[in-house]
């Protein structure tokens, strides 16, 4: 079956550690994106990428970093600069432009 | 940037029609309306886009009025199942070329809670 497919599902840091989440596709989409989640809230856009080896920071992208090295691949990296990292990750991906995104089924983070 | 604005809740019985509408003033030209229904701890889930008058598919119908600045998702003969987060989504209104960047910005979203 073609979908979105986020490891892990629960993820837990220490303090002053990076942790990377991953997001894979096989539903060959150019577009992929990275959204924030907390309690009661909307989604909240961290990074997109419409093309490999470009992407764009969206509106809460500090203390995270991507890479598109593949088609298939949009990892995103929780860095230790990133000071309330707890929450709802979200990744997804779509033809581009107004194309209706496809979502991962999320990786919860948590603090040690 | 396009916004939009729904109510926060909604309460329905199983077996009504539950009409949820949405404002979208600044929206664009070229941007689509989007609906998306959101389980706790899971990702949302596509249902249904449209431009204007009106789109139907198996689960849902939108409706578009001609100025295209609101929208209605009507979900017909709800059921328990249907307790859910739904969002209400345009693009953001910024293009790179000949299309749009696919940017979308979620509010918070109404909470339907179906009764039995």
């Amino acid at each position: 079956d073609g979908g979105i497919t986020q490891s892990p599902k629960y993820l837990f840091r220490k303090e002053g550690q990076n942790v990377t989440l991953s997001c894979e596709q096989n539903l060959n989409h150019d577009a992929m994106y990275w959204y924030r989640q907390d309690p009661g809230q909307g989604l909240r856009l961290i990074y997109y990428s419409q093309i490999v080896n470009d992407f764009q920071k969206g509106d809460i992208a500090e203390g995270y970093s991507v890479s598109r090295e593949k088609k298939e691949s949009f990892p995103l990296t929780v860095t230790s600069a990133q000071k309330n990292p707890t929450a709802f990750y979200l990744c997804a991906s779509s033809r581009g432009g107004n194309q209706p995104q496809h979502f991962g089924d999320g990786t919860r983070l948590s603090i040690l | 940037l396009a916004k939009t604005t729904q109510p926060i809740s909604m309460d329905s019985y199983e077996g009504q029609e539950v009409n949820i509408t949405c404002s979208h003033n600044n929206i664009a030209t070229n941007d689509y309306i989007t609906w998306y229904q959101q389980f706790p701890s899971q990702g949302p889930r596509f249902i249904i886009q449209g431009y204007k008058t009106k789109v139907t598919n198996e689960v849902a119908s939108l409706f578009i009025p001609a100025d295209r600045k609101s929208s209605t998702l009507s979900l017909p003969r709800v059921s328990l199942s249907d307790t859910a987060v739904y969002y209400c989504l345009v693009g953001d209104g910024q293009y790179r070329g000949s299309s749009n960047t696919g940017k979308l910005i979620f509010g918070q979203g109404t909470t339907l809670q179906v009764k039995p």
